[in-house]
């Protein structure tokens, strides 16, 4: 198996424009969760989708994030209009079923909003 | 920019030698425990769970110690290797409303030669 695959591995854009990130969980796991990374904050989980449907998007910051996932081997978290506050690392990630199992991580896509 | 983050502890060990990271976690319901490993440049990395009902669980070189009492949870890791200089996190499943998966801070494992 491949693994979490995310896309891009870098970005770089600048303030104002949209961004949209990209992930493929694991065939068969049925929970995909969106993590940003920073210094200052460590882990952040943004929202989390089980079957393909957000059950908790409280971590998302703003109306500016948004996330789908329009089947069970794609979603997507878009940021528009981005900001600089926005540069960190962000990590998909998926699991056979919910929070209580072993999540596995993508490498990350590292933004950058200059 | 940003200001000045996270300093993350660190752990410096010779190679061959034991290694103990702690975590103190914060919500006494919290039933589920993992940690996780992350080298540069990569995702996190599971390496091993405890559930709230054992107070040990061992894995290959590593292992999870729960102490539900005093709400810490430390992993051993045996003979330590270059390999296994990395970022170490903590996470708690945390269940208030929906259940969440919460990472502490991390500490970093250096291994010396």
């Amino acid at each position: 198996d491949a693994g979490v695959i995310q896309s891009p591995r870098h970005e770089v854009t600048e303030m104002g424009q949209e961004v949209t990130l990209r992930c493929k969980p694991i065939s068969g796991h049925n929970s995909l969760f969106w993590y940003r990374q920073t210094m200052m904050r460590g882990l952040e989980l943004l929202i989390y989708f089980n079957n393909n449907v957000p059950i908790d998007d409280s971590g998302m910051p703003e109306d500016r994030f948004s996330a789908k996932m329009p089947n069970a081997s794609f979603s997507t978290l878009k940021i528009q209009p981005s900001e600089p506050r926005d540069s960190a690392v962000y990590f998909c990630a998926s699991s056979l079923a919910g929070v209580d199992e072993k999540l596995f991580f993508g490498s990350g896509t590292q933004l950058s909003v200059l | 920019g940003e200001s000045v983050g996270l300093h993350l502890p660190t752990l410096s060990v010779q190679e061959g030698d034991n290694s103990i990271i702690n975590c103190a976690y914060s919500n006494s319901a919290s039933d589920y425990f993992i940690w996780y490993k992350q080298e540069s440049g990569k995702g996190p990395q599971f390496i091993i769970d405890i559930r709230s009902n054992m107070d040990k669980r061992q894995g290959q070189r590593v292992t999870v110690l729960l102490n539900k009492t005093v709400k810490h949870l430390s992993l051993q890791i045996a003979a330590t290797q270059p390999g296994d200089s990395a970022v170490y996190f903590c996470a708690e499943l945390f269940s208030g409303g929906y259940n969440k998966l919460i990472f502490g801070a991390g500490t970093r494992l250096a291994v010396h030669p």
